[in-house]
């Protein structure tokens, strides 16, 4: 199954700024997948990103304020704007499908927002 | 809408006191129930895929199972270093992402 090397792995922002998350793969994917984790929640899609294509969100999250590049099929970047503290969280990246590897998550960015 | 409930929340048991997870789901076409295991400040590890009715895997201390409308994830005989959050998953109806449960918390004390 694929390694994902996620970063950064915590960081604390004051609120209104912005903060990229990275997604690096060493294998090359079609689908990479973005996940948020809320305090205490399991873990919710945010969008799905495909190389040279629009991402397609999820309902309640829209692309300004978690805009998401996918310039290749072994990176992506997701990028939490405008933050407040409600956007404090885990965000996990995901690669993967069906097959005896399912799918192989990153180890996650913490972020606190202040 | 498709929905995945998991319970009960928190397990605490003994080492060697065995036990089951429940996870049940409300999907229009199973395309596959996933397992993770989920360590503080770490991403999901996988576990199991399960497909149809009636199929069993395992792996060490853990033997997940599937019927039409549940999984169960057995813990036989835990130890301690088997605390973790355990999560389980279906496909969205685009086939693609998955729908996670809350998950359970299993705390297995010496």
């Amino acid at each position: 199954s694929a390694v994902i090397s996620q970063k950064p792995s915590r960081d604390i922002c004051q609120r209104g700024t912005s903060l990229t998350i990275q997604c690096q793969v060493d294998s090359q994917v079609t689908m990479m997948f973005w996940y948020r984790q809320q305090p205490g929640q399991s873990l919710t899609l945010i969008a799905t990103a495909n190389q040279g294509s629009e991402a397609t969100y999820e309902s309640g999250f829209v692309i300004d304020k978690f805009p998401i590049s996918r310039p290749n099929l072994t990176f992506s970047t997701l990028t939490v704007s405008n933050m407040s503290p409600e956007d404090s969280s885990i965000y996990l990246c995901s690669v993967g499908g069906y097959g005896g590897g399912g799918y192989t998550f990153g180890s996650g960015t913490r972020l606190t927002v202040v | 809408e498709d929905q995945v409930t998991q319970s009960p929340e928190a397990l605490r048991l003994q080492e060697g006191e065995s036990s089951s997870l429940n996870c049940s789901y409300t999907v229009s076409g199973l395309r596959g129930l996933f397992w993770y295991r989920q360590d503080p400040g770490k991403g999901p590890e996988f576990l199991f895929t399960l497909y149809s009715a009636g199929e069993e895997k395992e792996k060490e201390r853990l033997k997940a199972t599937l019927t039409k409308k549940e999984s169960f994830l057995h813990i036989t005989a835990p130890k301690p270093e088997d605390s973790a959050t355990y999560l389980c998953a279906v496909p969205t109806q685009a086939g693609t992402a998955l729908i996670f449960g809350k998950g359970t918390t299993l705390s297995v004390s010496s």
